[in-house]
């Protein structure tokens, strides 16, 4: 069993389009989150989500609306697609064991705006 | 800015070679994690260190924290093919569920 699975692996769409990109984990944890990660593979956050709610929000253009239904699922959704957009996003989640923090990552979309 | 930096951010080795990356910040962490990355895979979580001058080790893999909780090092001895790949550190700062991470050192083991 997949234990962070995303869908769809690969997206190519043009730009203006909307796409929605969807997550869900198995392993019970509380937290999730959205990673994107650039062509010189730097993986930056993007949103964290705890038991539905979101806590992280970072610097992201407010044409990215992630959505959590309940806490196993958090699902991104993108409007009007722009080139600078293309990119690997990652969903990913996390439990907190005392101080610690340890993510475990779906396989990733690639996401390709044309 | 960039809470964590690594160094080199490419290496390339002849299979058998020893090799060691780094893992630096200015910052203090609760805990930092190592994870590589594979080309079409998310990052897979190796090991966790907790506490200052902590060293673990993973078969042939060796990582250390650093005492005063900054900065990492994972030393990898008789590298193999199966050890390429993108090795990711990410710190946690507790309780906010925040993991920053660094850009990564690509490491290519050459048959």
């Amino acid at each position: 069993d997949t234990a962070v699975s995303q869908t769809p692996k690969y997206l190519v769409t043009q730009m203006g389009n909307d796409k929605s990109i969807k997550c869900e984990q198995n392993l019970g944890h509380d937290t999730m989150y959205w990673y994107k990660q650039d062509s010189k593979k730097f993986l930056k956050i993007m949103f964290s989500y705890n038991n539905k709610e979101l806590i992280i929000n970072e610097t992201v253009p407010n044409r990215f609306s992630p959505k959590s239904p309940d806490k196993a699922h958090l699902n991104l959704h993108i409007n009007s697609l722009e080139l600078g957009d293309s990119a690997v996003y990652f969903c990913a989640s996390s439990q907190e064991v005392g101080e610690n923090t340890e993510a475990f990552f779906g396989q990733g979309t690639r996401l390709t705006v044309v | 800015t960039q809470l964590l930096e690594q160094s080199p951010q490419f290496l390339s080795i002849q299979e058998g070679e020893n090799l060691t990356v780094y893992c630096n910040s200015s910052s203090v962490f609760s805990s930092l994690q190592w994870y590589r990355q594979e080309p079409g895979e998310g990052p897979v979580l190796l090991v966790t260190v907790v506490t200052g001058g902590e060293v673990k080790k993973l078969k042939r893999l060796t990582f250390q924290f650093g005492d005063a909780r900054k900065d990492s090092s994972l030393h990898i001895t008789a590298a193999q093919p199966g050890d390429t790949g993108l090795y990711l550190c990410a710190g946690a700062k507790g309780g906010n569920n925040r993991l920053a991470f660094g850009k990564g050192n690509q490491v290519v083991v050459i048959p």
